[in-house]
């Protein structure tokens, strides 16, 4: 069964500190992995996309990982601020099946100040 | 900027109503796409569509129809509404491509009492 599991489901940390969201997939045949950003009420927003030759790629401070032999991906948040509190989700998309998507559940963060 | 608009941020109905929650984007996008998102299950499809006049069912069609008539327009429609459809509805759109990014709507926030 094609799968997208995220740890934790929820975080919280202080303003300043680095965090790492973690994401576990079971999609396959595999095509590429996306972290989407989710504001509370809005709709998801892409941070990075990464395909299987890819295991880095930055945007400002995050910083998703893919290692494609474990089917596992990291999201790292450097030096958070409060405006990065919101839902990440992990999305992997099929390599068969055009656009469609599997959504991770997401992991809530919070930043306090 | 992409923009893909929905009809309404919050909407409450009875139960047995019709329901039409409208999407819009303005890139011409060939893709559009509906889904639900509820705690815990992350996003959900209900249905996609490749191009105008044509629709196809995604992971939980039961209870919804669609309509696209026009490219930048989808709608999805709940024939006679229930509790269990109570949900946030989010639309996105995209070209076609594995690699293009799903745009998403700010999200319907429908209940349904």
């Amino acid at each position: 069964k094609n799968q997208v599991e995220q740890s934790p489901q929820s975080l919280i940390i202080l303003e300043g500190k680095n965090c790492t969201l973690q994401c576990n997939y079971t999609v396959s045949p595999f095509s590429n992995l996306r972290w989407y950003k989710q504001d509370t009420g809005r709709g998801p927003v892409s941070l990075t996309i990464m395909t299987f030759s890819e295991n880095t790629k930055s945007n400002g401070r995050y910083t998703a990982t893919l290692d494609a032999d474990t089917k596992q991906s990291s999201l790292h948040i450097t030096a958070s601020q409060l405006s990065d509190s919101a839902s990440y989700i992990c999305v992997v998309s099929r390599n068969n099946a055009g656009n469609m998507l599997t959504f991770g559940g997401g992991t809530r963060l919070m930043v306090k100040p | 900027d992409v923009k893909v608009t929905q009809s309404s941020r919050y909407l409450v109905k009875r139960t047995g109503e019709k329901v039409f929650l409208e999407c819009v984007q303005d890139m011409d996008h060939e893709n559009m796409f509906w889904y639900r998102q509820d705690p815990g299950l992350g996003l959900r499809l209900i249905y996609f569509s490749y191009d105008v006049k044509m629709k196809e069912k995604g992971d939980i069609p039961e209870g919804y129809s669609v309509s696209r008539e026009k490219k930048e327009r989808f709608s999805l429609i709940l024939e006679s509404a229930s509790t269990n459809q109570t949900s946030m509805y989010l639309c996105a759109s995209s070209h076609h491509g594995k690699l293009e990014t799903q745009y998403f709507g700010p999200g319907t926030r429908l209940l349904v009492l």
